[in-house]
């Protein structure tokens, strides 16, 4: 059974501080690797999607690495703002399609 | 474009109280799932549907049944409710990312918060 693990499980820095997020995967066997966003009360965004043949996808100020064989993947957000404030979770794909999810990186981004 | 819809956005009930949480997309997406997210876990699949007219278990179904009405709608009840349901439910409708089969892009509602007293 895959298991998805993120540490810290909080974080606050100072705006202008570069992100670095961390999820780990027991089983390397994934399709790809999903990061997500959640805002209080609301569902969660799709981010960045990284297939298992990739190492790294970038949006933006965002970029996500993937590294199957260590089972770790990193989602770097570039000179953070308030509005980055949100919690971020990971997800890991199966080869039989199913999502397992990480209990997410609250992240506050102090002004 | 609405994406994802839920209804109700809050629930309370009593122990053994029965309820349906609904979900509908208008994306023409073929896969729809339920999720639950608890505190410090993450989201657990619930019950998922492939396509109209399918429907299979995920990690935790017990205590749950759902029903594929169309393409667009997938719900979820709970025949007798207990505490431990008490959480926060998401409905996602996915579609297959071009050039690679199987892997999908999910898109969530925005979550109906439930509360079993």
């Amino acid at each position: 059974k895959q298991e998805v693990t993120q540490i810290p499980a909080a974080l606050s820095v100072p705006e202008g501080e570069n992100l670095v997020l961390n999820c780990s995967f027991t089983d390397s066997a994934i399709y790809n690797l999903q990061w997500f966003r959640q805002d209080p009360g609301k569902g969660l965004t799709s981010l960045l999607l990284i297939q298992s043949s990739q190492r790294e996808q970038t949006s933006g100020r965002l970029n996500a690495s993937l590294d199957k064989s260590s089972g770790r993947s990193t989602l770097y957000i570039a000179a953070s703002q308030p509005g980055d404030s949100a919690t971020y979770l990971c997800a890991a794909t199966s080869n039989d399609y199913k999502l397992s999810f990480g209990a997410g990186t609250t992240v506050t981004v102090r002004a | 474009n609405a994406g994802v819809t839920q209804t109700p956005k809050f629930q309370v009930l009593k122990t053994g109280q029965s309820m349906t949480l609904q979900c509908a997309q208008d994306m023409n997406h073929n896969s729809m799932y339920w999720y639950r997210q608890d505190p410090g876990m993450g989201l657990r699949l619930i019950y998922y549907s492939a396509s109209e007219g399918t429907t299979d278990k995920g990690e935790v179904p017990n205590g749950y049944n759902v029903s594929r009405l169309n393409k667009r709608e997938f719900s979820l009840r709970l025949e007798s409710a207990a505490p431990s349901q008490t959480s926060v439910y998401f409905c996602a409708s996915s579609f297959p990312i071009q050039g690679s089969s199987g892997a999908n892009v999910l898109t969530f509602g925005a979550g109906s918060r439930l509360t079993v007293l």
